[in-house]
């Protein structure tokens, strides 16, 4: 059975820095990418960027291109976003996603900006 | 950037009634555009991919059409556990994109 599950709930300050995790099992972790899916709060899905862990070939959409970091440890079939310094309008839930079409989703991580 | 308009925004319909929204790309995309269900507090799941297929398990009365900028999601006799917000989504250019959300309401 595939599945993607996603790091806890974080509560952060502004300006704290941030890595949410996304491990996949049930599938090859090389052979598919992972995406990651923001939605704000009453709003509707963000694609923010995603990685195919075989070789690491990251694309972002320029919305967060330079706002956040992809990256994938293939070992532990585990995809991360990160940021260097939170802003409170990072506060959303991020989804991790499969493949192009996003045939699975994970869970959702929670994330909460707030001084 | 590919942008992808949904209509209508929200939709307030009776059980048994036949649904269709519409998702009009910017671009031609092929048929590289998906349909997504997401009910409260869930994690949106696939419905349909590329633009016609459907996916293992959803129910039948689920159809997609289109290709090139118009696409359709059609619900045949609408039930009520249907009662959701519905997104497109493309996969034919980076960055990828979504549709700004269809709710459905079931009166």
């Amino acid at each position: 059975e595939v599945q993607l599950v996603q790091s806890g709930a974080e509560v952060k300050k502004p300006g704290e820095s941030l890595k949410i995790s996304c491990k996949g099992s049930g599938y090859s972790f090389t052979s598919y990418w992972v995406g990651w899916v923001r939605q704000m709060p009453g709003k509707g899905l963000e694609w923010m960027g995603i990685i195919y862990p075989g070789d690491s070939d990251t694309r972002y959409s320029p919305s967060f291109q330079g706002q956040v970091t992809i990256s994938a440890d293939k070992s532990i079939s585990t995809a991360y976003l990160q940021w260097s310094s939170l802003r409170a309008s990072d506060s959303a839930m991020y989804y991790c996603v499969r493949n192009l079409n996003l045939d699975y989703w994970g869970q959702g991580t929670l994330v909460t900006v707030s001084s | 950037e590919i942008v992808l308009t949904q209509s209508p925004d929200f939709q307030s319909v009776t059980p048994k009634e036949k649904v269709t929204i519409t998702c009009r790309a910017s671009q031609n995309i092929d048929t590289m555009l998906h349909w997504f269900q997401q009910k409260p507090d869930q994690s949106p799941k696939l419905f349909i991919k590329y633009a016609s297929q459907s996916i293992s398990g959803v129910p039948s009365r689920f159809s997609g059409n289109g290709s090139g900028t118009d696409f359709t999601l059609t619900i045949n006799s609408l039930e009520a556990e249907d009662a959701a917000v519905y997104y497109c989504h493309q996969s034919n250019d980076f960055p990828y994109t979504f549709g700004q959300g269809t709710k459905l309401e079931i009166k």
